[in-house]
């Protein structure tokens, strides 16, 4: 079992739409949540951190829920520039250990 | 700016011809990371580093050596490379510090060094 699982879609909405991605893991010693974006042949570049109690950035809604070892991320009111592929990321510190999920592909269309 | 850098960016070779990739940081972190990214198995760390002259294996380091003789360079060697390790490679670096029982550690990509072993 992969340590860090995501659906790996590929999600089609529409402009507008809301749309939600899980990411479940297996550690229980993970310590810091994120989610990435990353573009078609790019670098991955980091979306937004998830904090325990819940976080929002803009259209973008984090939540974690550490006892069933699961992360969300909402998008509300897709918009064409969403089109990527979101990446769940957790981190075992102190040394930085990241596991990356394989990823969530989303496709915005008009 | 503050930045990743990868060369080359892209490379074809033939198999057993060593190589080497560089990379390098400009924003004195102290954290530096080698991942490969494969269809479906997403980003895999081979190596990483905490700090100059400590390096440690990921989770498939096997064919792959690093060093870390100075802060801002990590490079990446493929002493007799294979076709098996044919794929995208990121560089990445971050800080490293824990305060307070909570840590930040956003990792900072390079552009990634698409390499094809034939």
């Amino acid at each position: 079992r992969k340590e860090v699982e995501q659906d790996p879609g590929p999600f089609n909405v529409p402009e507008g739409a809301t749309v939600a991605f899980n990411c479940t893991y297996s550690n229980s010693a993970s310590q810091s949540f994120f989610w990435y974006r990353q573009d078609c042949r790019k670098e991955p570049k980091l979306l937004m951190s998830v904090y325990s109690s819940g976080n929002e950035d803009g259209r973008f809604t984090a939540q974690l829920n550490r006892a069933s070892q699961y992360i969300s991320l909402l998008i509300r009111d897709s918009k064409l520039s969403d089109s990527a592929t979101y990446l769940c990321v957790v981190n075992r510190t102190p040394n930085n250990d990241m596991r990356f999920g394989a990823g969530t592909r989303l496709t915005v269309k008009p | 700016e503050a930045q990743v850098t990868q060369n080359p960016r892209y490379l074809i070779t033939v198999t057993g011809k060593k190589l080497t990739v560089t990379c390098s940081q400009n924003m004195n972190h102290e954290y530096m990371s080698w991942y490969r990214q494969d269809p479906g198995l997403g980003l895999r760390q081979i190596y990483y580093s905490m700090n100059v002259e400590v390096t440690d294996k990921g989770d498939v380091p096997e064919g792959y050596k690093v060093s870390r003789k100075e802060k801002r360079n990590f490079p990446l060697i493929l002493e007799s490379p294979s076709p098996n390790q044919t794929s995208l490679y990121f560089c990445a670096s971050s800080l490293s510090w824990t305060s307070g029982g909570g840590s930040y550690n956003e990792q900072f990509f390079g552009p990634g060094t698409r390499l094809t072993v034939l």
